[in-house]
């Protein structure tokens, strides 16, 4: 079964510092991939997709993240990180068919000023 | 035009007890999935519906049941509440099905609190 692992529950940046929130998945079979945000009492908005063809995919709000099959990671990165962007972030992943995605168990990104 | 709506916005029960979430997609899209998100289990696909028919359903228990009508609206049942069952539900909806890819738009969410 397909999994998704982001590594630290928890990050602390300073604004105006770079943001990297990392993702890896398991999967012989490169799955599509998601970068969701969400913030408190929200639903969750897209960042940003992979899907097939450039592996490096560029968001919203700044953000972009790279596929990197030999790795099997898809992390996430923001140049200059901003109070707005604190948030909770989830890492996904489409595979097997239709849409039963399978989600990290997320990190909470916190901008520090 | 109008996002996912998802209704009630919360909603409080006791153990034994039923409940109906509902779920408005855009406007034109087809599929609506629903998920669980806890803080212990993180976020958990239920099941996705398209065209009025369950197209694929993740690891819950019979208690957990949806529907969706002819509008491509759609409602989840939770029978015979548990305690564990706090959670908040959140739907999905997309255009396409079918492992497409398509960018699912989530709603708000409704949150359940069983006492």
């Amino acid at each position: 079964a397909q999994s998704v692992t982001q590594l630290g529950s928890h990050v602390s940046v300073s604004e105006g510092a770079l943001v990297l929130l990392r993702c890896n998945y398991s999967s012989s079979v490169p799955p599509y991939l998601f970068w969701y945000v969400q913030y408190p009492n929200q639903g969750l908005q897209l960042l940003l997709k992979y899907t097939t063809g450039a592996t490096l995919v560029k968001g919203i709000n700044g953000f972009e993240a790279e596929f990197k099959k030999s790795e099997t990671s898809f992390h996430l990165t923001k140049p200059s990180a901003h109070m707005s962007d604190a948030a909770e972030y989830f890492c996904a992943a489409l595979s097997g068919g239709y849409q039963k995605v399978t989600f990290g168990t997320g990190t909470k990104l916190q901008v520090i000023p | 035009k109008a996002g996912v709506t998802q209704t009630p916005r919360y909603l409080i029960k006791t153990r034994g007890q039923q409940v109906t979430l509902s779920c408005s997609p855009i406007s034109g899209h087809r599929s609506v999935s629903w998920y669980q998100q806890t803080p212990g289990q993180g976020l958990q696909f239920l099941f996705e519906y398209f065209s009025e028919t369950q197209r694929n359903k993740g690891n819950f228990p019979g208690r957990f049941s949806g529907r969706q009508f002819s509008n491509s609206r759609s409602e989840m049942n939770v029978s015979t509440l548990e305690l564990g069952d706090s959670a908040l539900y959140l739907c999905a909806s997309s255009f396409k099905s079918g492992g497409s890819a398509d960018t699912q738009y989530f709603g708000p969410g409704t949150r359940l609190t069983v006492l």
